[in-house]
């Protein structure tokens, strides 16, 4: 088992542009969540899947897309992506019966 | 106050040490309380649960003070594999469990 894989593993964009974070897991959870960590902040959900077809805003939504494309894969768009954007992001998937929650390695991305 | 408050170290110990952390929460409504440990430059992971009766896990003993709002964590015997961050995870009533609130991590180095 992979566990929750994201690609890509750094990205450097300028003020404007879009992209797409991927997310795939392969354990079969229900639960996926996208978080984004900043120094002194903690880690701060920017919105998460309960299951499949569902989606939900978290923290801090704004700037932020997302799309549950099947139970294995939730991406994160961002349209405009602007200099506050710059962040680690991080996927996480959590099977129902628990509360853990298991993460990927991460995207790094700066936004100059 | 924020929800969650960590101090943030780093906490600089000898191999062989005794350290312990705490961990404040703002909501006493709260119900389910964790520590997460995260490497640098990875992603966080369950170290464990934190029961309301107390939690050990061979060298990490967990406890919640609902009382006085906080959870500690325990490391005895530190080895050098122990520095990381450690994370206070603390999960609310409302939000079906998707919903974690982390604190900003304490910082762990443990030396020779």
């Amino acid at each position: 088992n992979a566990g929750v894989t994201q690609t890509p593993k750094f990205q450097v964009l300028k003020t404007g542009q879009s992209m797409t974070l991927q997310c795939a897991q392969d354990m079969n959870h229900n639960s996926m969540y996208w978080y984004r960590q900043d120094p002194g902040m903690g880690l701060r959900l920017i919105y998460y899947s309960a299951s499949e077809g569902t989606t939900d805003k978290g923290e801090v939504p704004n700037g932020y897309n997302v799309s549950r494309l099947n139970k294995r894969e939730f991406s994160l768009r961002l349209e405009s992506a602007a200099p506050s954007q710059t962040s680690v992001y991080f996927c996480a998937s959590r099977p129902g019966q628990t509360y853990e929650q298991y993460f990927g390695p991460g995207t790094r991305l700066t936004v100059t | 106050r924020k929800e969650v408050e960590q101090d943030p170290g780093p906490f600089n110990v000898p191999e062989g040490a005794t350290v312990a952390f705490n961990c404040t929460y703002s909501n006493s409504a709260s119900q389910s309380f964790f520590w997460y440990r995260q490497d640098c430059r990875k992603e966080p992971k369950l170290l464990m649960s934190v029961y309301s009766s107390g939690n050990e896990d061979g060298r990490f003993t967990a406890q919640l003070n609902r009382a006085s709002q906080y959870i500690s964590l325990l490391i005895r015997d530190s080895k050098l594999s122990d520095s990381a961050t450690y994370l206070c995870v603390v999960i609310g009533l409302t939000g079906g469990g998707n919903k974690l609130t982390f604190g900003t991590g304490t910082q762990l180095k443990v030396e020779l």
